[in-house]
């Protein structure tokens, strides 16, 4: 009865291949984040989409892109990845302006 | 944007005792302020949050207080046990829009028995 599940949990891949994450939620909520966590644990938020539009695209390169089929899923695409691209990729819901659940994390690591 | 300063980076306390982390915040606009634990390998999980029209809320042994003014807000955990070792981040957003949070860049947390 998982409330926000992201897949897959753990992703290795070579430099300059395209990947995707996927993510679902099912509390309802109107919006949803990725957020990455670098090696030294920093979080930080990546996107944010609200009834399907793009609310706050933070200063990210354009390889990656979110796709949100309907209000219950958002996806991460990355192309071309790179090794800085290395890190925890956390996908979180919440009602608007409240309490953010995140997923379990997916660990992207690239050779 | 908003800027979240964290600190300490690294609190070692004895089991029993308290742990205070401290924040401070950049963007008047705030008004939301959540803590998150994380445990290694697992996602951060909400343990208190306190908005702006509150100085204080308390849950058990966990409780968080606001200073709007000072724009800084803490963390405080009492009577410590060995299951709250982990990394804490403190967090802020404009509660009012989806602008996501804005976090800290976390206090890893030792419980020494």
């Amino acid at each position: 009865d998982t409330a926000v599940s992201q897949t897959p949990k753990y992703l290795v891949t070579q430099m300059g291949n395209d990947k995707s994450i996927k993510c679902e939620q099912n509390l309802g909520h109107d919006t949803m984040y990725w957020y990455k966590q670098d090696s030294k644990k920093f979080l930080k938020i990546m996107f944010s989409y609200n009834n399907k539009e793009l609310i706050i695209n933070e200063t990210v390169p354009n390889r990656f892109s979110p796709k949100s089929p309907d209000k219950a899923h958002l996806n991460l695409h990355i192309n071309s990845l790179e090794l800085g691209d290395s890190a925890v990729y956390f996908c979180a819901s919440s009602p608007r302006g409240s309490k953010a659940f995140f997923g379990q994390g997916t660990r992207l690591t690239v050779v | 944007g908003e800027n979240v300063e964290q600190h300490p980076s690294t609190l070692s306390v004895q089991e029993g005792d308290s742990a205070v982390i401290k924040c401070t915040y950049s963007d008047s606009a705030s008004n939301y302020f959540p803590w998150y634990k994380q445990e290694l390998g697992k996602r951060p999980q909400l343990i208190i949050d306190i908005r702006s029209n509150v100085g204080e809320k308390k849950d058990q042994r966990i409780a968080v207080t606001l200073n709007k003014t000072a724009k800084h807000f803490s963390l405080h955990i009492t009577e410590t046990q060995p299951e709250d070792s982990a990394v804490y981040f403190c967090a802020a957003s404009n509660g009012g829009g989806a602008d996501g949070l804005t976090f800290g860049k976390g206090t890893h947390l030792i419980i020494q028995p």
